[in-house]
């Protein structure tokens, strides 16, 4: 498959544990922030989004932080299995309709 | 059955050769995007299209060009001017309600 996460910040869990991935995002305006999943080979699945006026949302075993004030992002994935690996990427929304990518991590989940 | 299809799943390009990647979505999408996807870097804009025959350049649009003549289609083509075209391309489109982009599968580039 494609090595999308060739060179790419690497997390390792055990099945079970619960995961969390950061992204530090760049510009002081962006309104709007979407985590992504991709599977290798695949094109990028929405997992869940938040608005810069929320610091939290939950989803079904995900929840996403929002720091302004350092300009963090988090997402934290609840009983990790081995289905949840995959590449994590965060997306800014910083105007003109075009989002920002980060670069991502892998996310290696063992049985 | 909804979503954003892209073709062909691979495609082989030779030199000095014009290859053209297909995208179509079905949600009714005003927008869409074209990127292109290196190992190891985040995804890299190449154009994208607000509504129909309109279209932007993105951050990497050189040896690329885009036709947007139907709502549900936006047709990206590799020119023999892109000399490094070996990638992972994708496709996303958005409604104008928010600010979600969601993808197409993608299309592997090859040079041969």
């Amino acid at each position: 498959g494609e090595s999308v996460g060739l060179h790419l910040p690497t997390l390792s869990v055990q099945e079970g544990d619960n995961s969390i991935i950061n992204c530090a995002y760049s510009n002081s305006a962006s309104d709007y922030f979407i985590w992504y999943k991709q599977e290798s080979g695949k094109g990028p699945q929405f997992i869940i989004d938040i608005r810069s006026n929320m610091d939290k949302r939950q989803g079904q075993r995900v929840t996403v932080l929002l720091n302004k004030t350092v300009k963090h992002l988090s997402l934290q994935i609840a009983a990790t299995q081995p289905g949840d690996s995959a590449v994590y990427f965060c997306a800014e929304n910083s105007g003109y309709s075009t989002l920002t990518f980060g670069k991502g991590t892998m996310l290696l989940v063992s049985p | 059955d909804g979503g954003i299809t892209q073709s062909p799943k691979y495609l082989f390009r030779k030199e000095g050769q014009n290859v053209t990647l297909s995208c179509e979505q079905n949600l009714n999408h005003d927008a869409m995007y074209w990127y292109r996807q290196d190992p190891g870097q985040g995804l890299r804009l190449i154009y994208y299209s607000q509504i129909v025959n309109d279209f932007q350049k993105g951050d990497i649009a050189e040896g690329y060009s885009v036709s947007r003549e139907k709502k549900e289609s936006f047709p990206l083509t590799v020119t023999s001017a892109q000399k490094n075209p070996t990638a992972f391309y994708l496709c996303a489109s958005r409604t104008g309600q928010s600010g979600t982009q969601y993808f197409g599968p993608g299309t592997r580039l090859l040079v041969l």
